[in-house]
């Protein structure tokens, strides 16, 4: 298993700034993604962080919204950009060895607030 | 389209043993995963079924049926810390979960 950490783990921001939230992982893997969950809600999968190259999003997640970089195979960031309130929500990050049976392990979230 | 159903709620009784169901519809088939998420808390891997049949993991068990797109998670001799969401996903066919929304487990005394 793989352990993650995530920082900052909660902040409050205002309307029209920008977080950029930190992923590392304690050993190499294959992939990485990040979620977005509501409270009581299931996880929306934003992208896939692929190093080397541009992250794969997904439908209606776009690049100037959310830019990701992940610039070896234990570390990658995610921002949330010109926030607004319908962005407060706990943000995931979570990886996987990349071999079978391709379980993903998760940090322990960042909950963001925007006011 | 793709969906995973399972219920939102359930309530037990500590001691006992509860059944989680998840039917789920998906493009192609890869394995079917359980998490367990406590309030507040990421998700942790739990269980992991590509073949039919049951997986037994101490108290947790799941099962796995393909040909009906089904699945459950079996928790015996329920604790009042299995008080959790419980969410099942499914790997399609390019290797990406689909996630339920998750079944609430409420544990009683």
């Amino acid at each position: 298993s793989a352990v993650i950490s995530q920082k900052p783990s909660r902040d409050i921001c205002q309307r029209g700034t920008s977080l950029t939230i930190q992923c590392q992982v304690d050993s190499q893997v294959t992939m990485m993604f990040w979620y977005r969950q509501q409270p009581g809600q299931s996880l929306t999968l934003i992208a896939t962080a692929n190093q080397g190259s541009e992250a794969t999003y997904e439908s209606g997640f776009v690049i100037d919204k959310f830019p990701i970089s992940r610039p070896n195979l234990t570390f990658s960031t995610l921002t949330v950009s010109n926030m607004s309130p319908e962005d407060s929500s706990i943000y995931l990050c979570s990886a996987s060895p990349g071999t079978e049976p391709y379980e993903q392990y998760f940090g322990p979230g960042t909950r963001l607030t925007v006011t | 389209g793709q969906n995973i159903d399972q219920p939102t709620e359930m309530t037990a009784t500590e001691g006992a043993i509860v059944q989680i169901n998840c039917t789920y519809q998906t493009s192609g088939f890869n394995g079917l995963f359980w998490y367990q998420q406590h309030a507040g808390e990421a998700p942790t891997f739990l269980s992991y079924n590509v073949l039919d049949g049951l997986e037994e993991k101490g108290r947790f068990s799941s099962f796995l049926s393909r040909s009906k797109g089904y699945s459950y998670l079996l928790l015996k001799e329920l604790q009042m810390k299995d008080s959790a969401s419980y969410l099942c996903a499914v790997m399609d066919s390019n290797y990406q979960l689909i996630w339920g929304a998750g079944t609430k487990l409420i544990i009683k005394p």
